[in-house]
């Protein structure tokens, strides 16, 4: 079974970074470009960011570039999101999302069940 | 950006009634058209992917349709674990996104 599990959420101050993690079993993790999506509370779901299988490409919602950075360590079967320079508008419950193949244009297959993340003063 | 835009909103059923949910790109997506369901609390649940097609273990009373800028998904014969959010998104180009949400309510 496919199984995608988040860590590393926590309560942050504005300007403050937090690293967070997705650990994934059950797949052969190269084989598939992940990505992370999050959802504010109360509001819909939004995407953040996309990694391809092999890890050499990359891309960011224009909210989060510049700040964000998206990696993945496929000896650990790992995905990671570390955030810098976080502002209240990145407040969410972060998703790590499997794509079914290895390359970006796909469809999401498996969610992670997320993990919070609050930034406030 | 492609805009998606789902209607309705919010929509109240009764079990056992079919319910249809619709979703607008504001740009052709070929059937590059997932569907999704989210319950309070919980992750969000692939169901459909291109448009029409069914996730690995998802039930035939759910169906999606279309191609270009209109999709639908449609839900047979309600049953009570079945009230939740429905989102559809689009992955034809980057950024991916999502429609707004359609929170479907027990009568």
């Amino acid at each position: 079974e496919v199984q995608l599990v988040e860590s590393g959420g926590g309560f942050v101050h504005p300007g403050g970074s937090l690293r967070l993690s997705c650990a994934a079993t059950g797949i052969t993790f190269s084989n598939y470009a992940m990505s992370w999506v999050r959802q504010a509370p109360g509001k819909g779901l939004e995407w953040v960011s996309v990694i391809s299988g092999s890890g050499g490409s990359t891309q960011y919602a224009d909210s989060v570039k510049g700040r964000f950075t998206i990696s993945r360590d496929n000896s650990k079967n790992t995905l990671y999101l570390q955030m810098n320079s976080l502002r209240a508008e990145d407040t969410a419950v972060y998703y790590c999302a499997k794509v079914s193949s290895g390359g970006y244009y796909d469809a999401f297959d498996i969610w992670g069940q997320g993990t919070m993340v609050a930034v406030s003063s | 950006d492609i805009q998606m835009t789902q209607s309705p909103s919010s929509l109240s059923a009764s079990v056992g009634d079919r319910v249809t949910i619709t979703c607008r790109a504001s740009q052709g997506i070929s059937n590059y058209l997932a569907w999704f369901q989210q319950k309070p609390g919980k992750a969000p649940k692939s169901l459909i992917y291109a448009a029409s097609s069914l996730q690995s273990g998802v039930p035939s009373k759910f169906s999606g349709s279309g191609s270009g800028t209109d999709f639908t998904l449609t839900i047979n014969s309600l049953q009570p674990e079945d009230f939740a959010t429905y989102y559809c998104q689009q992955y034809n180009s980057y950024p991916p996104t999502f429609g707004q949400g359609t929170k479907l309510e027990i009568k």
